[in-house]
């Protein structure tokens, strides 16, 4: 079954206590992207990813950091989270098939800092 | 620049009415648009999406969605709303020839009378 997988599903940690969201895709895409929703303001893109070793910023990605060493994984990294880094996090992936695309969103990360 | 927009952010109908969530955007080329729910506490749920094969797209749920492109409008439609489709509604845009971003609506949240 295609799909994007996210671990842990829930989290609780207190401020400046680093924390990893593993994020991994079975479909061989190349693309994959972090989103962070916060009531009010929708999603957000947070990095984006279009190969291994290839990564770019997105709408808002200060306080965190990702990398991507193999097609399938892309972590969300957090080296010292603060409370406004309390949120839900999605990760993504997509193809591309003549110029349309489609995506697939993991299940979601709730997060909350203390 | 690209952007999606919601025209309402809530929307009440009753039970057996029809729903319509609008939504525009702006892209400079035929893009890929989808339409999600996110149910309370929920992950994204795909409903449907449009990559060219038809302007009329149907999706899960006896939702659908026309395409036009002369109005640069994507609408999610349904005949008559049943209690479960209370949720949020997001319109994406993922605009075609390239480019890393998936754009967000600001959401719909729908609410069904009994």
């Amino acid at each position: 079954e295609a799909q994007v997988t996210q671990n842990p599903r829930y989290l609780i940690t207190v401020t400046g206590k680093k924390l990893t969201v593993t994020c991994s895709q079975n479909m061989n895409h190349e693309y994959m992207s972090w989103y962070r929703q916060d009531p009010g303001l929708g999603l957000r893109q947070i990095y984006y990813s279009m190969n291994v070793e290839v990564t770019d910023k997105g709408d808002v990605p200060e306080g965190y950091k990702v990398s991507r060493k193999e097609k399938r994984n892309f972590p969300l990294i957090l080296e010292s989270p603060s409370p406004n880094q309390t949120s839900l996090y999605f990760c993504a992936s997509r193809t591309e098939d003549r110029g349309f695309f489609e995506q697939y969103f993991g299940p979601g990360t709730r997060l909350t800092v203390t | 620049a690209q952007s999606v927009t919601q025209l309402d952010s809530h929307v009440s109908v009753s039970e057996g009415t029809p729903v319509l969530l609008r939504c525009n955007y702006s892209s400079s080329y035929s893009p890929s648009l989808f339409w999600y729910v996110q149910h309370p506490n929920k992950g994204l749920q795909l409903l449907l999406k449009y990559t060219s094969a038809a302007t009329l797209v149907k999706g899960i749920n006896g939702f659908e969605a026309e395409f036009k492109k002369s109005e640069t409008s994507f609408h999610l439609t349904k005949p008559s709303a049943h209690m479960s489709d209370a949720a949020e509604y997001f319109c994406v845009v993922i605009p075609r020839g390239g480019g890393f971003k998936t754009i967000f609506g600001a959401g719909t949240r729908l609410f069904v009378k009994a």
